[in-house]
């Protein structure tokens, strides 16, 4: 069975610093993987996707995420953090499963220090 | 472009009682999917469709029930309120083709039942 952890509940920030967020996925071939932004009281939207090809995917909002196997991590980096970024960030795997269904993270809660 | 339209945003039910949660696309996506949110443990899914017709469990089925009649409909039913369902629930939608396609989602139904 995929899973999806995220270590980091809550991280925090200041503005203008860079940020790494962790994800480690459990998935036996492989994966496609997906980071996704909630703003508050907002739906979840897609920052970046990775299913083949090179292991370092540009996002929108200046995110970026590198896809390693042998540590079976997609970490999220930005180099430097904006105030508007302050949200929770769900990594995310998929495969080839009917229904093209995904497995979540728990999320990691992002605030960010004028 | 509306995307993923999910009514009402916010709802209070009685224990006992019944709702529907309303969720329409207008992407034309093959692919529909009820979500719920609770604190920490990211997204657990519902209920999924790959088609008009058709539609299958997810990870935490029990207490609702789905329909899927039309293409862009996609309405999820509590037919007896606990309080275990209170959640944010999310409405999500995907292009049947490839396993990579990204879901898309809408902006939640915050239901509280006491």
């Amino acid at each position: 069975a995929q899973s999806v952890t995220q270590p980091d509940i809550h991280i925090t920030v200041s503005e203008g610093a860079s940020l790494e967020l962790r994800c480690n996925y459990s998935y036996g071939a492989t994966p496609y993987l997906f980071w996704y932004v909630q703003s508050p009281g907002q739906g979840l939207q897609l920052l970046l996707k990775y299913f083949s090809g090179d292991t370092l995917v540009q996002g929108i909002k200046g995110f970026e995420a590198e896809f390693k196997r042998s540590q079976s991590s997609f970490n999220l980096r930005k180099p430097s953090v904006h105030w508007s970024d302050a949200a929770e960030y769900f990594c995310a795997v998929g495969g080839n499963n009917a229904g093209n269904m995904l497995t979540f993270g728990g999320g990691t809660r992002l605030m960010v220090k004028p | 472009n509306a995307g993923v339209t999910q009514t009402p945003k916010f709802r209070i039910l009685k224990i006992g009682q019944s709702m529907t949660l309303q969720c329409t696309q207008d992407m034309n996506h093959n692919y529909m999917y009820w979500y719920r949110q609770d604190p920490g443990m990211g997204l657990k899914l519902i209920y999924y469709s790959v088609g008009a017709g058709i539609t299958d469990k997810g990870e935490v089925p029990n207490g609702y029930n789905v329909s899927r009649s039309t293409t862009e409909d996609f309405p999820l039913r509590l037919e007896l309120a606990a309080p275990s369902q209170t959640s944010v629930y999310f409405c999500a939608s995907s292009f049947r083709a490839g396993q990579n396609q990204p879901q898309h989602f809408g902006d939640g139904t915050r239901l509280s039942i006491l």
